[in-house]
């Protein structure tokens, strides 16, 4: 079965820093991977997705994640994090469930706080 | 912004009543999931539907059940609710034909339930 981990659950960085949140994830297939980000009482906005090609994509908001197919990693990167930036972060996986029907497993999430 | 509403946003209510949560949509997709978000959990997949009158279980279905009787709405009622279902409830959708394959997930805004 599909898993996704989040080995940090909270993160401080301050304004200004670089930023990287680690996500490994297990699946026997090519993985489609997701990161979303869920600002403190709002629903959870897709930053940036990879399924295949190069494997360093690009997202909204100057976020870009690198898969690394031998480590079974995501890793999401900011190189100048703002403070706007503080938020929860999830990783995703999709899997598939029956039929055509599909579902996202997701991490536990990673909490960042960003200092002035 | 994927056309999605959930009502209600908020709401307490008291151990064994019944509860139904709506989650709408405007732009006509296919599937659309229940999650539920729990601290240290992530979310997990309730129920999702692949058509009107198509649903199926997710990982953490007990105590839960669903109805889509058209495209537009999907319905998540809890049948008499314990402590244990306080969480905040997300309603998705799955917009085929994306970029992301059969796995690219849009999520509505939340409903926090809290059960007394």
């Amino acid at each position: 079965a599909q898993s996704v981990t989040q080995p940090d659950i909270h993160i401080t960085v301050s304004e200004g820093a670089s930023l990287e949140l680690r996500c490994n994830y297990s699946y026997g297939a090519t993985p489609y991977l997701f990161w979303y980000v869920q600002s403190p009482g709002q629903g959870l906005q897709l930053l940036l997705k990879y399924f295949s090609g190069d494997t360093l994509v690009q997202g909204i908001k100057g976020f870009e994640a690198e898969f690394k197919r031998s480590q079974s990693s995501f890793n999401l990167r900011k190189p100048s994090v703002h403070w706007s930036d503080a938020a929860e972060y999830f990783c995703a996986v999709g899997a598939l469930l029956a039929g055509t029907a599909s579902k996202l497993t997701f991490g536990t999430g990673t909490r960042l706080q960003v200092t002035l | 912004d994927a056309g999605i509403t959930q009502s209600p946003r908020h709401k307490v209510t008291e151990t064994g009543t019944p509860v139904t949560l709506r989650c709408h949509q405007t732009e006509n997709h296919r599937y659309m999931y229940w999650y539920r978000q729990d601290p240290g959990h992530g979310l997990r997949l309730i129920h999702y539907s692949y058509g009107v009158k198509d649903t199926d279980k997710g990982e953490v279905s007990d105590g839960y059940s669903v109805s889509r009787s058209k495209t537009e709405d999907f319905l998540l009622t809890l049948e008499s609710a314990t402590s244990s279902q306080t969480s905040v409830y997300f309603c998705a959708i799955r917009r085929t034909g994306a970029q992301g394959g059969p796995y690219e997930q849009y999520f509505g805004p939340g409903t926090r339930l809290t059960v007394t």
